[in-house]
């Protein structure tokens, strides 16, 4: 069984702050990880993938892997209201993804 | 490049009636997915195409729940007899055929079902 977990929200940061968000799985079979935000009502929009061990930074946002611990995190700098939504961590089981159960962020102005 | 499209993107049906929803991928995409995402939940895989045929079904509840992707290209969900827990989006993701590298997949916006 597949299993994606994230940590439970909402999460609350000020404007400016960094935000942690993060996700394990449990089946050492995985090849790829994304990070989806999700705002309310709208479908899952890539923000970031890895599947190195290490880090990965895009802009405000960086992915961290940790395939020894199956451990995956997203943490975005300098965060906005705009990125008050639901981040989804999701696992790729070669072509088979397997979602977490989705974290809310809320940045407070 | 146009979207994945999805339709209709609202439904309002009463328990034990029937439902169908389409969903158009992106032009060549070869893998098709449709997810369950209950309200507060991620998104739970339903049965996942590769071309016209079924890579994996597991999730899906067969007893009401049908799916099919004929020509390869559009698919079909349908619900018959709904119930009142299949209230949900239902989303409709693909991805191309790709021989290596990661596999994002690009979603459509969604069909809200609502079983009253």
């Amino acid at each position: 069984q597949k299993e994606v977990e994230q940590n439970s929200g909402p999460l609350s940061v000020p404007e400016g702050a960094i935000a942690s968000l993060n996700c394990t799985y449990s089946d050492r079979g995985s090849q790829s990880f994304f990070w989806y935000r999700q705002y309310s009502g709208k479908s899952p929009e890539l923000i970031m993938f890895i599947y190195s061990n290490g880090d990965k930074e895009d802009g405000r946002f960086t992915a961290q892997l940790n395939k020894a611990s199956q451990y995956v995190s997203l943490l975005i700098r300098d965060s906005q209201p705009s990125d008050s939504a639901t981040y989804l961590c999701a696992v790729d089981y070669g072509q088979n993804f397997v979602f977490g159960p989705g974290t809310r962020l809320s940045v407070l102005p | 490049e146009a979207g994945v499209a999805q339709s209709p993107r609202y439904k309002i049906i009463e328990k034990r009636q029937s439902v169908a929803f389409w969903c158009n991928p992106i032009s060549g995409h070869a893998t098709l997915y449709w997810y369950q995402q209950i309200l507060g939940q991620g998104p739970k895989l339903l049965i996942q195409f590769q071309n016209n045929g079924v890579v994996d079904d597991s999730q899906l509840p067969k007893d009401r729940f049908s799916a099919e992707r004929l020509k390869g290209v559009d698919s079909t969900l349908k619900i018959q007899p709904a119930k009142l827990e299949d209230s949900a989006v239902y989303l409709c993701a693909s991805i191309p055929m790709v021989a290596s590298g990661y596999n994002e997949q690009f979603f459509g916006p969604g069909t809200r079902l609502t079983v009253l």
